[in-house]
């Protein structure tokens, strides 16, 4: 199956700095990459769906200026946490769809962010 | 109503047994569905994807589709410890992007 990597798989930051998650498509081109959020024991979060070449659409409720998000090409998607707070700790997961093949949607390993 | 709903569990199968997960969907026009496994502190892992109505079968997994009843299962024979998991049913949107609405999960047992 395709494979989409993430990284960093972890990162613990203080209040205050900015995080960046970066999520690439290994062997496939990703036209459309996914980004969701998931609090411990509850479902996935869709955040904003990230188009190649375009900005992003966010989901109702999801701040635009503190999750920026970045498509710059087919196979790479960023994520920047700024001004991460203790709140913003999570797990965050990308996933990219396989336009050219299944047409599925592919999860990365997710990156776990905690912030002191 | 919510757009994909599945019971949350848990579902207790002894190993050997047949577990069967349901999940169903409220808009009719829905094309394409998705079964997705996650493990504790893992990202979810596609296990199947199904578009037509019947079943499809994939090793000890089968996916059942009826669309007129909304309704989409996901069956595992013989269930194994390592099936232990949340099961996450999916469908795609047809509209915009095509995102993926996830159900909440349903959560399986399987003991030795």
């Amino acid at each position: 199956g395709a494979v989409v990597s993430q990284h960093p798989s972890r990162v613990i930051c203080k209040s205050g700095t900015s995080v960046k998650i970066e999520c690439r498509s290994l062997d496939f081109q990703a036209t459309t990459m996914f980004w969701y959020r998931q609090f411990p024991k509850q479902s996935l979060m869709l955040m904003a769906t990230s188009n190649e070449g375009s900005k992003a659409t966010y989901e109702q409720g999801v701040e635009k200026d503190k999750f920026l998000i970045n498509h710059a090409s087919l196979t790479l998607s960023t994520l920047t946490v700024t001004s991460a707070h203790p709140e913003d700790s999570s797990f965050y997961i990308c996933s990219a769809r396989d336009h050219m093949g299944s047409d599925t949607q592919y999860f990365g390993p997710g990156t776990r962010l905690t912030v002191l | 109503q919510k757009e994909v709903e599945q019971n949350s569990g848990p579902l207790s199968v002894p190993e050997g047994a047949i577990a069967s997960l349901n999940c169903t969907y409220s808009d009719r026009g829905s094309q394409s569905f998705f079964w997705y496994r996650q493990y504790s502190g893992k990202s979810p892992e596609l296990i199947m994807f199904i578009y037509s109505n019947g079943d499809k079968e994939d090793g000890r997994f089968t996916a059942q589709l009826n669309k007129a009843s909304q309704y989409v299962s996901l069956l595992i024979r013989d269930s194994q410890p390592s099936d232990s998991a949340t099961y996450l049913c999916a469908v795609r949107k047809n509209t915009g992007f095509q995102k993926l609405v996830f159900g909440t999960g349903t959560r399986l047992l399987v003991s030795p």
